[in-house]
């Protein structure tokens, strides 16, 4: 079973520039969140998707940072404009709605640097 | 709002001793689920154990195994014999019944486990 596919792994760039990841889920994971983990802290919601619909965005910063999840399947997060405070790993997850209680795949993670 | 805490920011453990990690947790719920989750250095984060609230046995994984204490909400993880391959972070993450699917985690325990 092909786990949750991130890209890019690695990305560099200037404050104000922008970015965008990209998340392939486990083929028939229904649920899709990002993750925002900065350097010693614990991952944070960004967004939560059931299929194609927003569950919960109430912690992603609107005004810079936007994410889709067209068709239901793969997503994407974007930032724009990048901000200092915004060097972090981004984690994709995914789950099964139901069955195994929520257990969450994670991805390994795009790691941005903002300079 | 649900809130987990890991007091121990870091710990050590000689290779084949036993070590405990700690994780307190704070919900009005009655069904929810708790879990470890390990990411070792530059690796993706991995599920090592889940437990249901309303289970009163302790869950086991090889040499994983929690002590879930509800009443005084505490969900601590042993790892016995360590091995130098349990060198990761750990996270404690919590999910709610109610709050669909949407985890919470504590900020992290760094374990090294020294040959």
């Amino acid at each position: 079973e092909a786990g949750v596919a991130q890209s890019p792994r690695y990305k560099i760039i200037e404050k104000r520039q922008s970015v965008a990841f990209w998340c392939n889920p486990i083929s028939g994971h229904a649920t899709l969140y990002w993750y925002q983990q900065i350097l010693g802290q614990g991952p944070k919601l960004l967004i939560q998707f059931q299929n194609n619909g927003v569950v919960d965005d109430s912690q992603l910063p609107k005004d810079r940072f936007s994410a889709e999840r067209l068709k239901g399947v793969d997503s994407t997060l974007k930032i724009q404009p990048a901000k200092l405070e915004d060097s972090a790993v981004y984690l994709c997850a995914s789950s099964l709605s139901r069955g195994r209680f929520g257990e969450l795949f994670f991805g390994e993670g795009s790691r941005l640097t903002v300079l | 709002a649900q809130t987990v805490t890991q007091s121990q920011p870091e710990m050590s453990v000689q290779e084949a001793e036993t070590v405990t990690l700690s994780c307190t947790y704070d919900t009005s719920e009655s069904n929810y689920y708790l879990f470890w989750y390990k990411q070792p250095p530059s690796r993706q984060m991995i599920l090592v154990i889940r437990q249901e609230a309303y289970k009163q046995q302790n869950a086991t994984e090889n040499r994983f195994s929690v002590n879930f204490q509800k009443a005084a909400k505490s969900f601590s993880l042993k790892i016995s014999d360590s091995q130098l391959g349990d060198t990761a972070m750990y996270f404690c993450a919590f999910m709610g019944s109610n709050t669909g699917n949407q985890f919470y985690f504590g900020t992290g325990t760094s374990l090294t486990v020294i040959p």
